[in-house]
């Protein structure tokens, strides 16, 4: 079964419009953590927005949030506002609390397309 | 510091050479990672380093690679005898784990594309 599985393949929004991103994972761990990142046609991996586990408020960093529903196991990313500058690659991983290299585990990822 | 660097940013080789990329990470984070990405898919994880010690690698990462952090500082990928199917996008990423289990978020370089031919 895919840990991390995000269903849009690619979305469309209108700039200065909301957009959520979603992802679901799938754990038996209780202690884990859940990323987006964004990846630019540069390549590099800019992280966004981080959610724990045990964290009771939804993350929120800028005009980024997390809306985090543990039951669901989804971490949506929403992005309010869309700038031209949000068309890109993004990214949803998981960190979990078991094993000692906790690495990342990424999904598929979802190409973002902001229009004019 | 300026963040994860990585060199070469492309590399075209020929099926059957040698290939090594270096990573720079950021200076106080102890542990570094390699990931590999092909084109649509997500990042996926070959190995880590905890300081100078190799601690886990991936059954992605195949008896032709190894890599190395001989001072806990930079680290080297390499591959030997390349094959088509290693052409892809590989990533080194480093973050801070600090004693008692807290653990900053991984910073990534911008990546070395591998094109075998």
């Amino acid at each position: 079964a895919q840990k991390i599985t995000q269903t849009q393949p690619g979305m469309f929004v209108q700039e200065k419009e909301a957009v959520t991103l979603d992802c679901t994972y799938d754990t038996s761990d209780q202690s884990y953590g859940l990323f987006w990142y964004k990846q630019p046609s540069s390549g590099e991996m800019i992280f966004l927005i981080y959610q724990g586990s045990y964290d009771e408020q939804n993350a929120t960093e800028g005009r980024y949030s997390l809306n985090f529903q543990k039951a669901r196991k989804s971490a949506n990313l929403v992005i309010s506002a869309s700038q031209l500058g949000d068309s890109a690659m993004y990214f949803c991983a998981m960190r979990e609390g078991t094993g000692s290299a906790r690495q990342l585990t990424f999904g598929s990822g979802t190409q973002l397309t902001v229009l004019p | 510091d300026t963040g994860v660097s990585q060199d070469p940013r492309h590399k075209i080789t020929k099926r059957g050479q040698n290939v090594t990329f270096r990573c720079d990470p950021i200076s106080e984070h102890n542990r570094l990672y390699w990931y590999r990405q092909t084109l649509g898919q997500g990042p996926e994880f070959l190995t880590y380093f905890q300081n100078e010690a190799q601690l886990e690698k991936s059954r992605l990462l195949s008896d032709r690679f190894s890599a190395e952090r001989p001072k806990g500082s930079f680290s080297t990928l390499e591959i030997q005898r390349t094959e088509q199917g290693d052409s892809a996008m590989y990533l080194c990423a480093s973050s801070l784990a600090r004693p008692g289990g807290s653990h900053t978020e991984a910073f990534f370089g911008q990546g070395t594309r591998l094109t075998v031919v």
